[in-house]
């Protein structure tokens, strides 16, 4: 079975642009959720998308935002960029049921991530 | 909210040495455990879980239990070989489909 894909897998923009990635889910995989990786934060969750609505939300601006659609790929999109938007974005997809009270077990699956640079 | 704390690094080691990566973490109730690896330039990699009390997750020679008791889940290997040199990161989840990690602990194996 084909693992998370995410693309393209660097990017250079500059600030004030915005940018789209891409993440494709494990197939049969209905959760998604993007995670920013920096060497200063660390790794801290953005947003969980589950049959295309957005569940849970990190301490992220508005800037940063996400969609899924209906096959589960998503996309998130980051508006006005800014210096400090420089990470590693990496998706994460499980099998999740529905609801957040859910006994998560479910484990989140990794793709090689997004590296984006902002000049 | 939940938090984790792991073993500030680097850790320097010498091949077929003992390995032990600290974590704690805070929660309240019974959060699910995990260790995710991060070979340079790639993404993470699940490298074990528990999510009950007591479990043992094992992978690849690595091994971890999950105490309840001391909120800990002490990341462990017998003998380190140099294709171990990675990041290694603690995780926890609860609830929501949101992982909480640690700081990460550079680990480093020397021939």
């Amino acid at each position: 079975k084909a693992g998370v894909t995410q693309t393209p897998r660097y990017l250079i923009k500059t600030r004030g642009q915005q940018v789209t990635l891409s993440c494709s889910p494990i197939s049969g995989h209905r959760s998604v959720s993007w995670y920013q990786q920096t060497p200063g934060q660390g790794l801290q969750f953005l947003f969980e998308y589950f049959s295309e609505t957005q569940r849970n939300k990190g301490n992220f601006p508005g800037r940063f935002s996400g969609r899924q659609f209906s096959n589960s790929r998503s996309e998130m999109n980051v508006s006005t960029l800014e210096l400090g938007d420089s990470a590693l974005y990496l998706c994460a997809s499980s099998l999740a049921s529905g609801g957040a009270s859910s006994s998560s077990t479910d484990t989140q699956y990794f793709g090689p991530g997004t590296r984006l640079t902002v000049l | 909210g939940n938090s984790v704390t792991q073993m500030e690094g680097p850790v320097t080691l010498s091949e077929e040495a003992f390995l032990t990566i600290n974590c704690t973490y805070t929660a309240t109730g019974y959060p699910s455990l995990f260790w995710y690896v991060q070979y340079p330039g790639e993404g993470l990699q699940l490298l074990l879980k528990a999510t009950k009390a007591d479990d043992k997750g094992s992978n690849k020679g690595f091994e971890a239990t999950y105490r309840k008791e001391t909120t800990s889940f002490h990341l462990e290997k017998g003998s380190v070989q140099v294709s171990d040199s990675a990041v290694y990161f603690c995780a926890i989840i609860q609830g929501a489909q949101k992982l909480v990690f640690g700081q990460g602990t550079r680990l480093t194996i020397n021939p």
